[in-house]
This record gives C-alpha cells, sequence and structure tokens, in this order.
C-alpha cells in the first residue's frame, strides 16, 4: 500500500510569514495526526482528526495554528504567522480503524525553518 | 510535563553488541507501550509494541522487557548491526479509544562495523 505522503518536503520562511503543508493519508485509514518534532525531541500531538471531525487538538496552539481534513481524507495545517519557536519537523500520521489499536503510519514530514 | 522519560540520550554499541535503551513513565492508566526507529529523513515506524499483561515481548533480535511496579520499559537490541543506527523512541499511550501516543524524547543509537 502507498505510504502517507507528505508537501513540501522542506519550507524556509521569515517570522510572521504564514506557511501550509500537506498530507495524504493511506487510502481508508479514518483516523489521522499531525506530530511536531522539534530537533532533538520525540514527535508531539498537535490535533488528531476521526473522518472530518477533531478529536484531540488540546496541544494545537490556536493563535496561530490552525488545521482541517475536509471530506475526511486530506489535510492541511497551517501557521500564521510563524515565530522562530515554529521550526520543526511537520509529521503527519495516520491509522486504520478496521483492526483494535492498530499502528500508526508516518509520513516522512515536511522540516520547516523559521528564519 | 514530559509524560515518558527516557535514556540514554546517545548510544555507542560495537556491531554484535547489545543495545539497551530504558523508558519510564508516570501516567499508571498508560497500557500499551510502543517503540519506534526513525532514519534520518524518514518518519518514525513501529518496531515493537507491548501491553503490560505481559512481562516481555521477542520479535527477531528485538525484545521489550517490562516492569508494572517500576513504571519502566526498556528495548534490547541483540547482536546489534551498523543497519540499527537510528534514532529509537518510546512511547505510551491508553490502549483503547483515540489515544494519544506520549514519545519519549528520543534516543540516537550508532552501531559501529
Amino acid at each position: 500500500e502507498a505510504g502517507v505522503a507528505q508537501s513540501p518536503r522542506y519550507k524556509i520562511i521569515e517570522k510572521r510569514q504564514s506557511v501550509a503543508f500537506w498530507c495524504n493519508p493511506i487510502s481508508g485509514h479514518a483516523t489521522l495526526y499531525w506530530y511536531q518534532q522539534i530537533l532533538g525531541q520525540g514527535p508531539k500531538l498537535l490535533i488528531q482528526f476521526q473522518n472530518n471531525g477533531v478529536v484531540d487538538d488540546s496541544q494545537l496552539p490556536k493563535d496561530r495554528f490552525s488545521a482541517e481534513r475536509l471530506k475526511g481524507v486530506d489535510s492541511t495545517l497551517k501557521i500564521q504567522p510563524a515565530k522562530l519557536e515554529d521550526s520543526a519537523v511537520y509529521l503527519c500520521a495516520s491509522r486504520s480503524d478496521r483492526a483494535f489499536n492498530s499502528p500508526l503510519h508516518f509520513g516522512n514530514g515536511t522540516r520547516l525553518t523559521v528564519t | 510535563q514530559q509524560q515518558v522519560k527516557q535514556s540514554p540520550q546517545s548510544l555507542i554499541v560495537q556491531k554484535g553488541g547489545i543495545s539497551i535503551i530504558n523508558c519510564a513513565y508516570e501516567n499508571t492508566a498508560f497500557d500499551y507501550f510502543p517503540w519506534y526507529q526513525q532514519f534520518p529523513g524518514k518518519g518514525p515506524a513501529l518496531l515493537i509494541a507491548i501491553r503490560p499483561d505481559v512481562s516481555e515481548k521477542k520479535e527477531g533480535r528485538f525484545t521489550i522487557s517490562f516492569n508494572k511496579s517500576a513504571k519502566q520499559f526498556s528495548l534490547h537490541i541483540m547482536d546489534s548491526q551498523p543497519g540499527d543506527s537510528a534514532t529509537y523512541f518510546c512511547a505510551a499511550s491508553k490502549w483503547t479509544g483515540a489515544n494519544n501516543l506520549f514519545f519519549g524524547t528520543g534516543t540516537r543509537l550508532t552501531v559501529i562495523p
């Protein structure tokens, strides 16, 4: 099966600019996650979707971050305006609901550098 | 607040040696403990996972040991190979429902030929 697709692969922006990331999960996976991985740290959940509904966005900085998953498939994560501390790899992951507690499948991420 | 603490931060092992990475958690509600392997430029991939109804799980050269009373679990890589060089993350979550995985800070493993 095709894996989780993310784009762009890299992005460099100046602080206060906006940026958007795109994710296409594995076909049929109802649950989609966005994680932030700062250099030297483990991934931290930003938001979790079940189909096109938000399950958990408690750690999403809502004053600058937004995410949507229209039609329960692709998802976009946006940052506006970006801060220096937003420099990180943004990982998208998806999970099937067909098997109980099936594993998360991660994409290769988008590396964001804010200057 | 770090839900899962992981050590060491980095580890260098000779080829054929045993690599051991340790993790500890605080939340007693956690009952699912996966390990993820991440190569540079790639996303993490599930390596092996355990539930606390068993104290050990082995898959090939990889073994998870679990100590529920101490709230600790560890990954042992036997006969370590240069291809095992990667960053390893432990994680924890509740088994049921829409489980959010809490990741450790990662261990960069280097296996020297």
